[in-house]
This record gives C-alpha cells, sequence and structure tokens, in this order.
C-alpha cells in the first residue's frame, strides 16, 4: 500500500508529558498539511508543507507545537508539555502540485488518535 | 472568511432508500475548489470527489451524484440505492486558491446511518 502512513495510531499520555507523531506522504508528494479533529466536528487545519518549507501555519498551533519536514519527505508533529485539550486526533495528508495548482487533491491517512490523561 | 455548514447531524435510512447530504458554503473568492470525503469508523478520511469553482456541471459516479449550485452556494451528494457499506460519516470541505496551498476548511459532517 503506498498511501500516507501515520504513526502511532493511538497514543496515550500524561498531561505535561511531549509527544511526537510521524506523518509519512505518497511517495514524490510535495505537500503536506496536518490537521487536528476533536470528537463531533471536521477536521482543522494545522500546518502545511511545501517540500520542506513550512509555509502556513494556524493560530491553532500554539507554542507548545512544532512541525518538520527536514527532507522533504515524512513530517513529525512535536506537542510539548500535553494538555487535556490537547486531547484529539492528529490526521496527516498529502498532494502532488506540479503546473496544474487548481487539480490538487489531498490525500489522508489514517491519523493518529492523542489521549492526554 | 470561509465557511461550510453541514446542517443534517445524522441521518438514518433503509437499505436501498435514496439518501441527499446537504452542503452549502460561504466564500468571498471567485475562484474556490469544494470536496466531499467519507470517513468510515477506521478514521481514515477517503476522497470521493472534487469540485472547481468554474465547473458547475453535476457529476455521477456509479451510486453517487454531486449538484453544484453556485446561486444557492450548494454542493450536495446523493446516494442513490444506499447500502450498509456506506455508513459512515461523510464531510464537505472548500478551499480557496492560495499563493501557499489549499488548506481545506471543512463542515461538522454528517453521520449517515444504513440499516439493513
Amino acid at each position: 500500500d503506498t498511501g500516507v502512513s501515520q504513526d502511532p495510531r493511538h497514543k496515550i499520555t500524561k498531561r505535561g508529558q511531549n509527544v511526537t507523531f510521524r506523518c509519512d506522504p505518497i511517495s514524490e508528494h510535495n505537500r503536506l498539511y496536518w490537521y487536528r479533529q476533536t470528537l463531533g466536528q471536521g477536521p482543522e487545519f494545522l500546518t502545511y508543507f511545501q517540500n520542506e518549507a513550512q509555509l502556513e501555519k494556524s493560530r491553532l498551533l500554539s507554542d507548545r507545537f512544532s512541525a518538520e519536514r527536514p527532507k522533504g519527505s515524512f513530517s513529525t508533529l512535536e506537542i510539548q508539555r500535553t494538555e487535556q485539550g490537547d486531547s484529539a486526533m492528529y490526521l496527516c495528508a498529502s498532494s502532488l502540485v506540479g503546473l496544474a495548482v487548481n487539480q490538487e487533491t489531498q490525500y489522508f491517512g489514517p491519523g493518529t488518535r492523542l489521549l492526554v490523561l | 472568511a470561509q465557511k461550510v455548514t453541514q446542517a443534517q447531524t445524522e441521518i438514518s435510512v433503509v437499505e436501498k432508500e435514496d439518501v441527499t447530504l446537504d452542503c452549502v458554503y460561504e466564500t468571498r473568492d471567485t475562484t474556490y475548489y469544494l470536496f466531499w470525503y467519507k470517513q468510515p469508523p477506521s478514521g481514515e478520511l477517503v476522497f470521493l470527489i472534487r469540485r472547481n469553482s468554474f465547473d458547475e456541471q453535476n457529476e455521477i459516479s456509479g451510486r453517487y451524484s454531486w449538484n453544484f449550485q453556485k446561486s444557492t452556494s450548494s454542493f450536495n451528494f446523493t446516494i442513490t440505492a444506499s447500502q450498509v457499506v456506506d455508513s459512515a460519516v461523510y464531510f464537505c470541505a472548500l478551499s480557496e486558491a492560495g499563493e501557499y496551498g489549499n488548506k481545506l476548511v471543512f463542515g461538522a459532517g454528517t453521520i449517515l446511518r444504513v440499516k439493513s
């Protein structure tokens, strides 16, 4: 299967701990997005990479959140000093954009479900 | 600002019934893109369709069809002869043509339950 993969699928942590999630996009996809989804809601945009450059961040992304995509392939999302309000599903999506920007489609991974106790 | 409204929180139908999921959007941009995604219990969002704002043609794909009407800012999704496997949460989403990427704005989703 060559779809978007995320690891871990589930994470339980205690408040105050740091957690890191990984996303492996579809091979050769140059854009990578992170979204957060809370129960009963649609996903909300967090941040986005074009290759290795982080080009946009949502105001939802507090200082405790950091994302990287060091070589333009996989990406990591780290949450420091987790709070109970960080409990959510964290979704990663990737897309391939060339000259036809209006043809962009984001393909999502299975998500990482985080529970902060 | 962009906004997507899915007024139907949950719909229950019996297998083989037709069902329409409503989506109303708000945007100030003249160029935008509309999407539908399916989220089964496994959690992964599955892409169903993309429609560009300059293409108002309706589309049919098997049992699925989409009705895009710019005059009412709606992008409704119909499943014909529903099946139990159609049970999932369905999300409508909107993106504007951004300089640096097309982040998606999602509605709250509609839970579809198809009973046998």
